[in-house]
């Protein structure tokens, strides 16, 4: 199993782009979480879907955040416009309960946002 | 107050010696428990779980937890330079949310 793919694994973009972070979660697994890391704040939970629905979202910063997971092995965090201060590592994580069972970590986006 | 509270460290110890990790919760409902690493630049992984109250090892590994005291922790033994990462601390609330501690960054000197 390749495990959880995640692209692009670097993003520059200037302030005011849209960006694209995509995610292939692991094959069976019912439970994706999209997570931002950064030195002050540590790894928040943005959304998370359970079979393809998005159940939480109440850590999407704000309406230039969308997610969607169109099917079982693909998902996309789309931030428009972007901002310097969205300039952090995004993670993405499938799992197969809710975040009470062992998540499985891509390799994570850093997206630099000039 | 946070959620999930640890403390940044850096933690330093000697190799060979007993490195304690804390972490401290603030949903009394919480019901599990768990403890993954993270090497700098990498993605974090999982190392130990813990669901009910007391102790659970896995080789070098102790998770501690004390659901009055609302308190988590985990002991490395016989610490390895290789053992050297931020250790995160997550709690699944009653809320059903994974939340994530800022984690305590180790630091095993040869």
């Amino acid at each position: 199993d390749a495990g959880v793919i995640q692209s692009p694994r670097h993003e520059v973009t200037e302030m005011g782009q849209e960006v694209t972070l995509r995610c292939k979660p692991i094959s069976g697994h019912n439970s994706l979480f999209w997570y931002r890391q950064t030195m002050m704040r540590g790894l928040e939970l943005l959304i998370y879907f359970n079979n393809n629905v998005p159940i939480d979202d109440s850590g999407m910063p704000e309406d230039r955040f969308s997610a969607k997971m169109p099917n079982a092995s693909f998902s996309t965090l789309k931030i428009q416009p972007s901002e310097p201060r969205d300039s952090a590592v995004y993670f993405c994580a499938s799992s197969f309960g809710h975040g009470n069972e062992k998540l499985f970590f891509g390799s994570g986006t850093q997206l630099s946002v000039l | 107050q946070k959620e999930v509270e640890q403390n940044s460290g850096p933690l330093s110890v000697p190799e060979g010696a007993i490195a304690s990790l804390n972490c401290t919760y603030s949903d009394r409902v919480s019901q599990s428990f768990f403890w993954y690493r993270q090497y700098s630049g990498k993605s974090p992984e999982l190392i130990m779980s813990i669901y009910s109250n007391g102790d659970k090892e896995d080789g070098r590994f102790t998770a501690q937890l004390n659901k009055a005291s609302q308190y988590v922790s985990l002991l490395i033994r016989d610490s390895q330079p290789s053992d050297s990462a931020t250790y995160l601390c997550a709690v699944f609330t009653g809320f059903q949310k994974l939340v994530f501690g800022t984690g305590t960054r180790l630091l095993v000197s040869p």
